[in-house]
């Protein structure tokens, strides 16, 4: 079955305790992103990528970082986790510049 | 930053009833436009890119219209059933970045019985 799959779906840490969460696809998609869902403000990408070892800034990459060594994985690195990173994210793929995005089914995490 | 805009913000609309509502983004340079439904406790799901202008997609008893030139798309619903009660998103991707996208805030709609 063609999925995205990210983990953890729910975390509660603490302000300052590195996290990371995984994010892995099985379509051979090129590209992959981060969101972050807010009340009200909508998803707001956080990084994407276009391939391989190719990354880039989003709208909100700010106590952030990613990597992509293999084309499949995409994990979300959080190195000092701050309250206001509290969020629901997303993972995400897609075929091709701009195509059709596929959703992993979300990661709940609070920062206390 | 873009502005992308989506109205309404809700909707209750009577089962039966048809419905439509609008998602606006910046005319020069478009490139593409998404669709899509996020029910709740799930993820996203993609129900239309659209590229031409004049375009129209439909998908069972919902379409979508496209006009690139004033920047907007329309998204209707034939005869709500309360299983369409979602909130939908319109996705604007941001030319020459490789995969920049921005999100309208999504217009939640929700079916009554």
């Amino acid at each position: 079955e063609a999925q995205v799959t990210q983990n953890p779906r729910y975390l509660i840490t603490v302000t300052g305790k590195k996290l990371t969460v995984t994010c892995s696809q099985n379509m051979n998609h090129e590209y992959m992103s981060w969101y972050r869902q807010d009340p009200g403000l909508g998803l707001r990408q956080i990084y994407y990528s276009m391939n391989v070892e190719v990354t880039d800034k989003g709208d909100v990459p700010e106590g952030y970082k990613v990597s992509r060594k293999e084309k499949r994985n995409f994990p979300l690195i959080l190195e000092s986790p701050s309250p206001n990173q509290t969020s629901l994210y997303f993972c995400a793929s897609s075929y091709g510049m701009y195509g059709t995005i596929y959703f992993g089914e979300g990661s709940w995490l609070t920062v206390v | 930053i873009l502005n992308v805009e989506q109205s309404p913000q809700s909707l209750h609309v009577q089962e039966g009833d048809s419905t439509n509502f609008t998602c606006s983004f910046p005319s020069s340079n478009f490139y593409a436009l998404h669709w899509y439904r996020w029910e709740t406790a799930k993820s996203p799901e993609a129900l239309f890119v659209m590229t031409l202008n004049g375009d129209e997609k439909k998908k069972g008893r919902i379409s979508a219209t496209l006009n690139t030139k004033e920047g907007y798309s329309y998204l209707y619903i034939k005869g709500s059933q309360p299983e369409d009660s979602a909130t939908y998103l319109c996705a604007f991707p941001v030319p020459n970045t490789g995969n920049q996208f921005y999100f309208g805030t999504g217009t939640s709609l929700t079916v009554i019985p």
